[in-house]
């Protein structure tokens, strides 16, 4: 266990849906992070938040949005969903700053848009 | 901007062969470095780190040195075991950033 929480594990949905992944970071990470790991695309940086403001945008899709609650914890929004949003979502959290400093990862989401 | 060059998979190796997998890096200044392992089913897991030039990360019997000279920071192994089998990441993180750049992963096999 990480300690990194993802939820739910696996999804399905339909096109044009809307689903909301969470996310609840390690014990004390004040950062969280979103990915879209899917085959042809890799690894892709999505968003980042740290205590609750918004850090860092990357390559997120107008249709997608993200926000970190007070407690720390982070959704992940995905509105009017299209087949090719079917991916594994990853939350990543890390400790403020220091540069040495990687990301814990969770688990996953896995989204299947069908 | 900054950017990650990985080997291209899959890799396909026998138990006990010896391992590298090259990664390459673009940026400014002095990042650091990390490798991240992804074993089938479950996220990434940090498998070694080095932050400064001429470092070197080491885990789970798994090496890798910093090089400045060739921005290089290669993953190498020994002795390969068939545990491990999994999807390789090589990552920076670079000053004034703290978004963790990757490659595009390389995909490791060991047939016993």
């Amino acid at each position: 266990d990480s300690g990194v929480t993802q939820t739910p594990k696996h999804l399905i949905t339909a096109t044009g849906q809307r689903v909301t992944l969470r996310c609840s970071p390690r014990s004390g990470d004040l950062s969280v992070y979103w990915y879209q790991q899917s085959l042809d695309q890799g690894l892709q940086f999505l968003i980042q938040y740290y205590n609750g403001e918004e850090r860092a945008k990357g390559n997120i899709l107008e249709r997608f949005s993200a926000q970190q609650f007070p407690d720390l914890h982070s959704e992940l929004n995905l509105s009017s969903l299209e087949l090719g949003d079917s991916a594994l979502y990853f939350c990543a959290s890390s400790a403020a700053r220091p540069l040495g400093y990687g990301y814990t990862f969770g688990s996953g989401t896995r989204l299947t848009v069908v | 901007g900054d950017s990650v060059t990985q080997m291209e998979g899959p890799v396909t190796l026998s138990e006990e062969a010896f391992l590298t997998i090259n990664c390459t890096y673009t940026a400014t200044g002095y990042p650091s470095l990390f490798w991240y392992v992804q074993y089938p089913g479950e996220g990434l897991q940090l498998l070694l780190k080095a932050t400064k030039a001429d470092d070197k990360g080491s885990n789970k019997g798994f090496e890798a040195t910093y090089r400045k000279e060739t921005t290089s920071f290669h993953l190498e192994k020994g002795s390969v075991q068939v545990s491990d089998s999994a999807v390789y990441f090589c990552a920076l993180k670079n000053f004034g950033n703290e978004k963790l750049t990757f490659g595009t992963g390389t995909r490791l096999t060991i047939i016993p």
